[in-house]
C-alpha cells in the first residue's frame, strides 16, 4: 500500500507562533483530508484537499499532489489548537488510511 | 442538531466476551464509518455503511462486524474478545453525498473499550 510520513511527529510552540505541518506519500493519493484531534479525544474535519490550497481563518491547507505532498499551515497559534492533526487519503479498494499524526502543545 | 452519539462511552470486557458499540448519526446522514485507535497502531478504518450496506472494509478480521438500521444507527459487534482489542472507537457520519473520503465527516465522541 501507499506509505505515508507525517512530519514533525512532535512539536511545541509558543502561542503566537506559526507552524506548517507536512504530509509525505509514496505515490499519488485520493481524497486527501486534515483534521484535528483535541486533547479530549474529539476529531474534526479540518479541510478536503485533494489538490490546490483552501484557508478557513488562522488555518490554510495546501496539496501539491504531482510531488506527492500536503501541508497544514497554522498561524498565530492558541493554547486551543494543541492536539494531535492528522492527514487521511482514499487508497486502493477505497480503503481510507490515517497517517500517524503530529502531536502540537502550544504554550501559553 | 443533535451531533454524533455513541453509547456506551466505557466499557471493560473480558477477553472471549462479545461487544456491541452503537452509534446515532446526525439526522438525515445516511453514511456512518466506524475507526479504531490504539497507542500502538493509530487511526484505523473499520468499514462505512451506507443506506444499510456495507460499502468499504478496512482490514480488520471477520471478528469485527457492523450493520447500519433503516433510520442510519449503526453498531458494531467484536466477537472473541482480545487484549489488543483495546482501543478507542469512533463513529463518523456524513451526508456521503461526495462518496467516501471526500465527505466532511462529523465523529462521535468514541467509546473506550478495555478488554481484561
Amino acid at each position: 500500500g501507499i506509505q505515508v510520513e507525517q512530519s514533525p511527529p512532535d512539536l511545541i510552540l509558543q502561542e503566537g507562533a506559526n507552524s506548517t505541518l507536512r504530509c509525505n506519500f509514496s505515490d499519488s493519493v485520493n481524497n486527501l483530508q486534515w483534521f484535528h484531534q483535541n486533547p479530549w479525544g474529539q476529531l474534526i474535519n479540518l479541510f478536503y484537499i485533494p489538490s490546490g490550497t483552501k484557508q478557513n481563518g488562522r488555518l490554510s491547507a495546501t496539496t501539491v499532489a504531482t510531488e506527492r505532498y500536503s501541508l497544514l499551515y497554522i498561524s498565530s497559534s492558541q493554547t486551543t489548537d494543541s492536539g494531535v492533526y492528522f492527514c487521511r487519503y482514499m487508497e486502493y479498494g477505497n480503503k481510507l488510511v490515517f497517517g500517524a499524526g503530529t502531536i502540537l502543545r502550544v504554550k501559553s | 442538531k443533535a451531533g454524533v452519539t455513541q453509547t456506551p462511552r466505557y466499557l471493560i470486557k473480558t477477553r472471549g466476551q462479545q461487544v456491541t458499540l452503537s452509534c446515532s448519526p446526525i439526522s438525515g446522514h445516511r453514511s456512518v464509518s466506524w475507526y479504531q485507535q490504539t497507542p500502538g497502531q493509530g487511526l484505523q478504518f473499520l468499514f462505512e455503511y451506507f443506506s444499510e450496506t456495507q460499502r468499504n472494509k478496512g482490514n480488520f478480521p471477520g471478528r469485527f462486524s457492523g450493520r447500519q438500521f433503516s433510520n442510519s444507527r449503526s453498531e458494531m459487534n467484536v466477537s472473541t474478545l482480545e487484549l489488543g482489542d483495546s482501543a478507542l472507537y469512533l463513529c463518523a457520519s456524513s451526508t456521503a453525498l461526495q462518496g467516501a473520503g471526500a465527505d466532511t465527516q462529523y465523529f462521535g465522541p468514541g467509546t473506550r473499550l478495555t478488554v481484561l
